[in-house]
């Protein structure tokens, strides 16, 4: 179990309002991430944290913006939510292993559908 | 750029039988795999991973994984599946960065299991 929480599981919201997802971390991994799930895409990268006020874009950045002010905590904003961006969000940490790289290890997952 | 294919969207085996999910990467350097399974409504559990040495990987629930190099594969495999193996399972392809281990999914193998 790798600490990781989402909040909110659920939401509804309606199209042009901002969204702001959360995912906490209790073991001070240096490394976060955002990733969203559609079907027939697997999981894509959408916004990733290297450290605190650290991050950079992903694969699928655009619409999004994220912020890290505190090492467990990493948000991810939908400044005006739309359609299209109606999926389910996961939230990973990273902790080194032995061979120089990272596992990542992933949250519940948060569901989020913009009418 | 970095790619995994998972040729299978879905796949259905009887309780057991063997299993094999197929996956292949395409990565420029020397690829780190991971194979996740995923059940309904849950986040992604990591079954097991290759950074390097033995190309034979053993992972959680019984599964196992063969690198193959030479075709660029990774497959996951399991002797006799039970019926609580039914789930979705996603490979990933990463590699030493240096920063956060950026992963590509592919999009995933769903397995049924009849009785």
């Amino acid at each position: 179990d790798a600490g990781i929480t989402q909040s909110p599981r659920h939401k509804v919201t309606e199209t042009g309002t901002p969204v702001t997802l959360r995912c906490h971390q209790t073991e001070n991994h240096r490394y976060m991430y955002w990733y969203r799930q559609d079907p027939g895409h697997g999981l894509r990268l959408i916004h990733y944290s290297y450290g605190v006020k650290d991050t950079d874009k992903g694969e699928v950045s655009d619409g999004y913006s994220v912020s890290r002010s505190k090492t467990e905590d990493f948000l991810l904003t939908l400044e005006s939510a739309t359609s299209s961006q109606t999926s389910v969000y996961f939230c990973a940490i990273s902790e080194p292993s032995s061979g120089g790289t990272e596992t990542q290890y992933f949250g519940p997952g948060t569901r989020l559908l913009v009418l | 750029a970095q790619s995994v294919t998972q040729p299978d969207i879905h796949i259905t085996v009887s309780e057991g039988a063997s299993l094999e999910l197929r996956c292949n990467y395409s990565y420029g350097a020397t690829p780190y795999l991971f194979w996740y399974v995923q059940s309904p409504g849950q986040g992604l559990q990591l079954l097991l991973k290759y950074f390097s040495g033995d190309t034979l990987v053993q992972g959680i629930k019984g599964f196992e994984a063969e690198f193959k190099r030479s075709q660029s594969s990774f497959n996951l495999r399991k002797p006799s599946v039970h019926w609580s193996d039914a789930a979705e399972y996603f490979c990933a392809v990463g590699g030493l960065t240096g920063t956060a281990s950026k992963l590509t999914f592919g999009t995933g193998t769903r397995l049924q299991v009849t009785l």
